[in-house]
């Protein structure tokens, strides 16, 4: 089945940088572009990026443009998502989502999550 | 950006009761070319990702109850759980697509009364 599976939870000092992976399966990883979504502690959910598994091309929300770098590797279908310059508001649960083909552009699945804490 | 406005921000019901809770967005998600509304619904339970539930407004993902449907166009929409079952607690959020960047609304928590 379809599965997207996140690395680990993560613990950064301000001013550091993180990177977390989306390894995917089920599926050819070519063919769907992939999200990722935040979400701070009891929080709604925060739109971060996209990227493109075929090509590599990634686009940003605004206000992370500059600290997030969005990347893949289809030898082993991962994606990855870095970033840096942490501040304590950048703790949250951080997702990777699957858009779907076609016109829509909705997320399904999602990754399981990693939490990352930034803490002095 | 289009803002994406749920309501109410929380919602208790009686089991077997029908939960029903909105969505308003700042602009129209209906693209004319295909009357297409680009709106999902998801749904996510205290430690689990967002589950899709609904998309195109209206379209119930496979293997989603069909106790669940969205109905509404243009820029006010509604989720509708016909029976409520204890499985149902959760915080339901809607999302739209229309443009980039997709948002989402604030959520509606959903409890059992």
């Amino acid at each position: 089945q379809v599965q997207l599976v996140q690395s680990g939870a993560e613990v950064k000092k301000p001013g550091a940088s993180v990177k977390v992976s989306c390894k995917a399966s089920g599926y050819t990883f070519i063919s769907y572009y992939i999200h990722w979504v935040r979400q701070a502690p009891g929080q709604g959910l925060e739109w971060m990026g996209i990227i493109n598994p075929s090509g590599g091309s990634a686009s940003y929300a605004q206000k992370f443009q500059g600290r997030v770098t969005m990347t893949r590797d289809t030898s082993t279908s991962t994606v990855y998502m870095d970033l840096s310059r942490l501040r304590s508001e950048d703790t949250a649960i951080y997702y990777c989502a699957r858009e779907s083909s076609g016109a829509g552009h909705w997320f399904d699945p999602w990754g399981q999550g990693t939490l990352v804490t930034v803490s002095s | 950006d289009i803002v994406m406005t749920q309501s109410p921000d929380s919602l208790a019901v009686s089991l077997g009761e029908r939960a029903t809770f909105n969505c308003k967005s700042s602009q129209s998600v209906l693209y004319s070319s295909n009357n297409k509304n680009y709106l999902a619904w998801y749904q996510q339970k205290p430690g689990q990702p967002p589950k899709l539930l609904i998309y195109w407004a209206s379209t119930r993902e496979s293997g989603v109850p069909d106790r669940f449907s969205g109905s509404g166009s243009g820029t006010d929409f509604t989720l509708t759980i016909s029976s409520l079952q204890a499985e149902d607690v959760a915080i339901y959020y809607c999302q739209q697509y229309y443009s980039t960047p997709p948002t989402f609304g604030g959520g509606t928590r959903v409890e059992i009364k």
